[in-house]
């Protein structure tokens, strides 16, 4: 079954250390793979998605994540976080559910402080 | 353009109660589907539709109704609230077909009692 894994719940950071949060997934195929960002109170914002091509791949907000297909991750990187980015970010893998209907399975968020 | 729109933006019910969630998109989409949000579980998907006057169930659809009678509208309904349907509501649209990217409504906290 398709799943995804966000093995760390809660991270901390400083403002202007660098970030990187993990995403593992399970998926037979060639995966369609999203970062979304949900500050507080907020819906969700599509912050970058991997479907096909270059692995590496750019986002809004000066993010960027990196598909290794043998390590079946999708990780999300920052080089200097401000304390605007502090949100719960979640991991989605795209899958075809019946009907045609294009369904994310995401996982269970991380959520990001930022210490000044 | 207003995007998703969802409304009300926090509700209590009693245990039994009755009530229904509004979502509505301006974008034209095709697609669109409710999600709940628990801590510690993301994002589980209730109930989608393809088109008007199509929706189907998915993974926790027990307890929730949908209808979809225009392309604008996907409204759903708890139709007896228990402790267990306390979450936050998301409803999301998409184009559909080979198009991927969600957008999401700004949510709905609800409290059951």
């Amino acid at each position: 079954a398709q799943s995804v894994t966000q093995p760390d719940i809660h991270i901390t950071v400083s403002e202007g250390a660098s970030l990187e949060l993990r995403c593992n997934y399970s998926y037979g195929a060639t995966p369609y793979l999203f970062w979304y960002v949900q500050s507080p109170g907020q819906g969700l914002q599509l912050l970058l998605k991997y479907f096909s091509g270059d692995t590496l791949v750019q986002g809004i907000k000066g993010f960027e994540a990196e598909f290794k297909r043998s390590q079946s991750s999708f990780n999300l990187r920052k080089p200097s976080v401000h304390w605007s980015d502090a949100a719960e970010y979640f991991c989605a893998v795209g899958v075809m559910f019946s009907g045609g209907y294009n369904k994310l399975i995401f996982g269970a968020g991380t959520r990001l402080a930022v210490h000044p | 353009n207003a995007g998703v729109t969802q409304t009300p933006k926090f509700q209590v019910l009693k245990t039994g109660q009755s009530m229904t969630l509004q979502c509505a998109q301006d974008m034209n989409h095709e697609y669109m589907s409710w999600y709940r949000q628990d801590p510690g579980m993301g994002l589980r998907l209730i109930h989608y539709s393809v088109g008007a006057g199509i929706t189907d169930q998915g993974e926790v659809p027990n307890g929730y109704n949908v209808s979809r009678s225009t392309t604008e509208d996907f409204p759903l309904r708890l139709l007896s609230a228990a402790p267990s349907q306390t979450s936050v509501y998301f409803c999301a649209s998409t184009h559909g077909g080979r198009s991927w990217e969600q957008y999401f409504g700004p949510g709905t906290r609800l409290t059951v009692t």
